[in-house]
């Protein structure tokens, strides 16, 4: 199956600083990618959609100039979450379709970011 | 408003049963219905997927059964394993979007 490899996998901070997490497609080429964040025992809630060369579109409530979401390359797409505070500790986990496939994701394995 | 309605939000199956999980949607516009199966710590895994073309889809153990009129689907698990246990989430697609139920804890007692 496709690969989606994500990193880093842990991440700890201090309140205030930013963070970058890198979403790769691996094998495959893809032109949209998602990132979801995940609190403990609850479903994936959809942050934002990636499209490789434009801007992203971000979901109802998640804001923008917070979690910005670069998609510079077919392969590529990151999340950085500006001025952390400890609220925006969670599980974020990125997703690719690959290019000219209809329907199926593939998921990475998640960044766990935990703010002090 | 919750566009796909997941249940039970636990189950405990004993090694070699069957497990059921079920969900519910309203839009008649999505058209993909993928089940991901999730380890602590880890990103969801595609586990079976089925498009409303079909009624039922099986892949090994797993089978999707599909009723489009009831806007219902599920998910068998036959012949349950210890490895089995992990979280299990239904989730329904239109375009893009991908949006997934609230999840389902499965335990299987060995």
């Amino acid at each position: 199956g496709a690969v989606v490899s994500q990193h880093p996998s842990r991440v700890i901070c201090k309140s205030g600083t930013s963070v970058k997490i890198e979403c790769r497609s691996l094998d495959f080429q893809a032109t949209t990618m998602f990132w979801y964040r995940q609190f403990p025992k609850q479903s994936l809630m959809l942050m934002a959609t990636s499209n490789e060369g434009s801007k992203a579109t971000y979901e109802q409530g998640v804001e923008k100039d917070k979690f910005l979401i670069n998609h510079a390359s077919l392969t590529l797409s990151t999340l950085t979450v500006t001025s952390a505070h400890p609220e925006d500790s969670s599980f974020y986990i990125c997703s690719a379709r690959r290019q000219g496939a209809f329907g199926e994701l593939f998921f990475g394995e998640g960044s766990r970011l935990t703010v002090l | 408003q919750q566009q796909v309605k997941q249940s039970p939000q636990s189950l405990i199956v004993q090694k070699g049963g069957i497990s059921i999980i079920n969900c519910a949607y309203e839009n008649t516009a999505f058209d993909y219905f993928p089940w991901y199966q999730q380890f602590p710590g880890k990103g969801p895994a595609l586990l079976i997927a089925i498009r409303p073309d079909v009624s039922e889809k099986k892949e090994g153990r797993f089978t999707i059964s599909f009723n489009k009129s009831a806007k219902q689907f599920s998910l068998h698990i036959m012949d349950s394993q210890p490895g089995d246990s992990a979280t299990y989430f239904c989730a329904v697609g239109y375009g893009n979007k991908l949006v997934f139920g609230a999840g389902t804890i499965l335990r299987v007692k060995s």
